[in-house]
C-alpha cells in the first residue's frame, strides 16, 4: 500500500500569509496526487489535481507542486474562507489519503 | 449541477446489515465510475469501493472485503452499498463520490453531503 504522511497536521496563520502544506509518499506516484478541501461539517471538494492542475471554479491562490514522493500544496495569500482541513491524496494505485492537515486564522 | 444524495444511513447493532443508497442527478451517471469513501468521526478519509461505469470493474479495500457489497443501477442512476458483518470500527459518515472517469481514475471530482452509520451495541 501507498502511504500519504501530511505535515503539519495543524497549523495558525494570518489573513494574509503564505500557507505551505507538504505532502510525502512512501513510493513514487508520478504526479498522481491530489488536494482536497473539507471545511467544518460539510464534504471534501478538490482543489487541486494531477499536482499541480487547478480545478475548474477555485480561486487562484491555491496552487500545487511537486511530483514522485514530495509535493506542496500552497495557498498564497490565506483569507478567512480558507478555514478548513487540507487532505491529500494518492490516485497512483487505489487511493490513499493524508492525515489531514487543519489551517486555523490567528 | 450535480447532485449527490446518499440514504439509508443510522445506528446498527454489531454483526447487523445496512444498506446505503446514493441518488444521483446533474450528469451522465452511466458513464462515470463511482465510489464510496468513509470519515470516522473527528478523523481522516479513507477510501472503501469503487465500480465502473458497467459494473465491469469492482474494487474494496481490505478491511471490508467479503463483507461490502458495492452496485449500481444506472436506469435508476442509483449507487448502494449493502454492508454486513457490520463492526464498531465501520462507524463513519459514508459519502457517494464521482469519479473523474468512467473506468475509474480514482480522482473524486464531487462529493455527496454524507450518510452517518453508527455501529454500536
Amino acid at each position: 500500500d501507498i502511504q500519504m504522511t501530511q505535515s503539519p497536521s495543524a497549523l495558525s496563520a494570518s489573513v494574509g500569509d503564505r500557507v505551505t502544506i507538504t505532502c510525502r509518499a512512501s513510493q513514487t506516484i508520478d504526479n498522481w496526487l491530489a488536494w482536497y478541501q473539507q471545511k467544518p461539517g460539510k464534504a471534501p471538494n478538490l482543489l487541486i489535481y494531477k499536482a499541480s492542475s487547478l480545478e475548474s471554479g477555485v480561486p487562484s491562490r491555491f496552487s500545487g507542486s511537486g511530483s514522485g514522493t514530495e509535493f506542496t500544496l500552497t495557498i498564497s495569500s490565506l483569507q478567512p474562507d480558507d478555514l478548513a482541513t487540507y487532505y491529500c491524496q494518492q490516485y497512483k494505485r487505489y487511493s490513499t489519503f493524508g492525515q489531514g492537515t487543519k489551517v486555523q486564522i490567528k | 449541477e450535480v447532485q449527490l444524495v446518499e440514504s439509508g444511513g443510522g445506528v446498527v447493532q454489531p454483526g447487523r446489515s445496512l444498506r446505503l443508497s446514493c441518488a444521483a442527478s446533474g450528469f451522465n451517471f452511466d458513464d462515470y465510475a463511482m465510489h464510496w469513501v468513509r470519515q470516522g468521526p473527528g478523523k481522516g478519509l479513507e477510501w472503501v469501493s469503487r465500480i465502473s461505469w458497467n459494473s465491469g470493474g469492482i474494487d474494496y479495500t481490505d478491511s471490508v472485503k467479503g463483507r461490502f457489497t458495492i452496485s449500481r443501477d444506472n436506469a435508476k442512476s442509483s449507487l448502494y452499498l449493502q454492508m454486513s458483518s457490520l463492526r464498531t470500527e465501520d462507524t463513519a459518515f459514508y459519502y457517494c463520490v464521482k469519479d473523474r472517469t468512467g473506468g475509474g481514475s480514482y480522482l473524486f471530482d464531487f462529493w455527496g453531503q454524507g450518510s452517518l452509520v453508527t455501529v454500536s451495541s
